[in-house]
């Protein structure tokens, strides 16, 4: 059964750092390029990051560019998020994503980060 | 970014009667690479279709998705009491990957 579990959430002040972590299980891990999705409280779905199966390229929307890093660990099964100058807008709900043929077939229960002073 | 805008905003249906969702591009999208997300309250998203009309595994065949191009739906047959929920479409035709803003399918 395929297993995707965020942890690392948590309340952060404006300016702050954050690591969230994925651990992965059910499937080969290093075959799959991987994303994390958020969702803001009560609003939509918006695509964070990528990251390619051998981990040596990754993508990013441009809000987050030079702010987030995404990395994987495949022998671990461990997808990572390094947020770094947070914000108030980053305020949501993070889901861990498989990507499949270009859209996202497994997620994860999602870890809420909250960026507030 | 490509602008997905899906209609209607809310849906009022009773079970098994049948719901028709639009997902409108702002432009064409590549090889018609859309996919339709199911989300309950407290949830993660569910993939339904992908790549426009192909269901994703364990879907059952009352969902189904059609539309090329821009403009694009989802359909489900006969609504179940489980189907009661919010829908949204993505596109990942074109970087960056961007969702519809979601449509309510709500209990009449």
């Amino acid at each position: 059964e395929v297993e995707l579990v965020e942890s690392g959430g948590n309340l952060v002040q404006p300016g702050g750092s954050l690591r969230l972590s994925c651990a992965v299980s059910g499937f080969t891990f290093g075959n799959f390029w991987m994303s994390w999705v958020r969702q803001a409280p009560g609003r939509g779905l918006e695509w964070v990051a990528n990251i390619k199966h051998d981990g040596r390229e990754t993508n990013y929307v441009d809000s987050v560019k030079g702010r987030f890093t995404i990395s994987r660990d495949n022998g671990k099964n461990s997808l990572s998020l390094q947020m770094n100058s947070l914000r108030a807008d980053d305020t949501a709900v993070y889901y861990c994503t498989r990507d499949y043929r270009g859209t996202f077939d497994y997620w994860g229960q999602g870890t809420l980060v909250t960026v507030s002073s | 970014e490509i602008l997905l805008t899906q209609s209607p905003g809310t849906l009022s249906l009773s079970p098994g009667e049948r719901a028709t969702l639009s997902c409108r591009a702002s432009q064409s999208i590549n090889n018609n690479y859309l996919a339709w997300f199911q989300q309950k309250p407290g949830q993660a998203p569910r993939l339904l279709i992908y790549a426009a009309s192909s269901r994703a595994t364990g879907i059952p065949d009352r969902f189904s998705g059609s539309g090329s191009g821009a403009d694009f739906t989802l359909t489900i047959s006969r609504l179940e009491p489980e189907d009661f929920a919010v829908y949204y479409c993505q596109q990942y035709g074109k970087s960056p990957r961007t969702f519809g803003q979601g449509a309510r399918v709500e209990i009449k």
